[in-house]
């Protein structure tokens, strides 16, 4: 079974402050995902991550891919308080008939402060 | 523009009241997902279809059940909902593609059992 677990689970920062949140996974997989997800809202697409040694910026966030150690790690640059929500990573599987079911994270629930 | 629909927004139900929640595409995707996310946890799949192939999570209950009638359209029934079933139920959908099954998500709908 699929096991995908991050840390920290709650996270809180100071603005202008750099962090790492990070996520490993138990068995290979095809794709990793980075959604965010405000309060009582659905899902945002961050990043998608397809390959080993794979690193995406947009702003503030970067996300990077390591498949041999099953880990993938979102870091925060020079954090502001518009980052403030929770931070899903999802794992997907295509084989068979998984068809790309997503498997998530907990959650890591980020608060910027100032 | 092409997105995922879901109706309604907000539901409000009796204890032991069968509810149906709605999804519609016009992305013309062949696979559509239904989750599951209950305050303060991670989604968690409840089924998906593959065309009209059916797929149950093992651990599914039998109390939910699902209707894809054409590609445009899939339902979500909950025969007989219990307190524990209220939560944000989000509708994914994916194509198959060379990069796998990116899934695109719904807005949710939030299900109140009173």
């Amino acid at each position: 079974e699929l096991k995908v677990e991050q840390n920290p689970l709650f996270l809180s920062m100071q603005e202008g402050k750099n962090y790492t949140i990070y996520c490993n996974y138990s068995t290979t997989s095809d794709r990793l995902y980075w959604y965010r997800q405000d309060p009582g809202k659905s899902l945002e697409s961050l990043f998608v991550l397809l390959s080993n040694g794979a690193v995406k910026q947009e702003g503030r966030l970067m996300a990077s891919l390591d498949t041999k150690a099953r880990l993938s790690t979102l870091h925060i640059t020079a954090a502001v308080h518009d980052l403030s929500a929770t931070y899903f990573c999802a794992v997907a599987l295509d084989i068979g008939t998984s068809y790309g079911k997503l498997t998530f994270g907990q959650g890591t629930i980020l608060t910027v402060h100032p | 523009d092409a997105m995922v629909i879901q109706n309604p927004r907000y539901q409000v139900t009796q204890f032991g009241k069968p509810v149906t929640l709605s999804c519609s595409q016009t992305l013309n995707h062949n696979v559509m997902y239904w989750y599951q996310q209950k305050s303060s946890q991670a989604p968690k799949l409840l089924f998906h279809y593959y065309d009209k192939d059916f797929n149950n999570e093992a651990d599914t209950p039998d109390n939910f059940q699902s209707r894809r009638p054409n590609t445009s359209f899939c339902f979500l029934d909950i025969r007989s909902p219990g307190l524990g079933d209220a939560a944000m139920y989000l509708c994914a959908t994916s194509r198959t593609s060379r990069r796998g099954y990116e899934q695109y998500f719904g807005p949710g709908t939030r299900l109140t059992v009173t």
